[in-house]
């Protein structure tokens, strides 16, 4: 079975300060693709970042990027210069090369205060 | 170009009736998953379509069933609705393919709430 795991129930950063959201996943795969997903109060479920397993360079998207360590199955998001908007869900989330379902994190509750 | 849209997006059902669930990919996209998210048990999936044909299912019962149409448009049915059933359904759409993946991920829908008392 393949499980990703968020060990951040909740998280909280001021506004332009750096948070890490942490993530780890399981799986025997040896080719895969690694999501972060932003769901705000909106309910809409953003790509944020997306990684695959077989590229070592880590994934960066303007202030957002990722600290991809594939041997120790770690997926870390780095959120730079936090803003008020960056407010919401964060899901980390997987999918092997041979399947097309995510998986999913339980999530990691990110407050951004003034 | 038009997003994944999902209708309605909210829904009140009794106990035992059936319900219907709608999604319309981005165009040109050929994949349309389906899945449930509850406080629970957190995002669950369901199960994938890829041009009319069920690829992947997810492990829930038999009540939960889908299908897509020859335009890629995919509904969800739910029979027999419980307590439980109550939650947000997400739809998600992708080219289908792992380049798609690779390139885009997967686009989601606003979802639907359906609530059943």
């Amino acid at each position: 079975a393949q499980t990703v795991t968020q060990s951040q129930p909740e998280m909280s950063v001021q506004e332009a300060e750096t948070v890490t959201l942490s993530c780890t996943y399981d799986t025997s795969e040896s080719n895969y693709y690694l999501f972060w997903y932003k769901q705000p109060p909106s309910r809409q479920m953003i790509l944020v970042i997306r990684q695959e397993a077989y590229k070592q360079q880590n994934a960066t998207e303007n202030r957002f990027s990722v600290n991809f360590q594939k041997a120790a199955k770690s997926f870390s998001l780095k959120i730079s210069d936090s803003q008020l908007g960056d407010t919401a869900m964060y899901f980390c989330a997987f999918v092997p090369n041979s399947g097309y379902a995510l998986n999913f994190g339980k999530g990691t509750s990110l407050l951004v205060t003034p | 170009k038009a997003g994944v849209t999902q209708t309605p997006r909210y829904l009140i059902k009794t106990r035992g009736q059936q319900v219907t669930l709608s999604c319309s990919p981005i165009s040109g996209h050929r994949s349309v998953s389906w899945y449930q998210q509850t406080p629970g048990q957190g995002l669950q999936f369901l199960f994938e379509y890829f041009s009319e044909t069920q690829r992947n299912k997810g492990n829930f019962p038999g009540r939960f069933s889908g299908r897509q149409f020859s335009n890629s448009r995919s509904e969800m049915n739910v029979s027999t609705l419980e307590l439980g059933d109550s939650a947000l359904y997400l739809c998600a759409s992708s080219d289908g393919g792992t380049g798609g993946l690779r390139v885009y991920g997967y686009t989601f829908g606003s979802g639907t709430r359906l609530t059943v008392v």
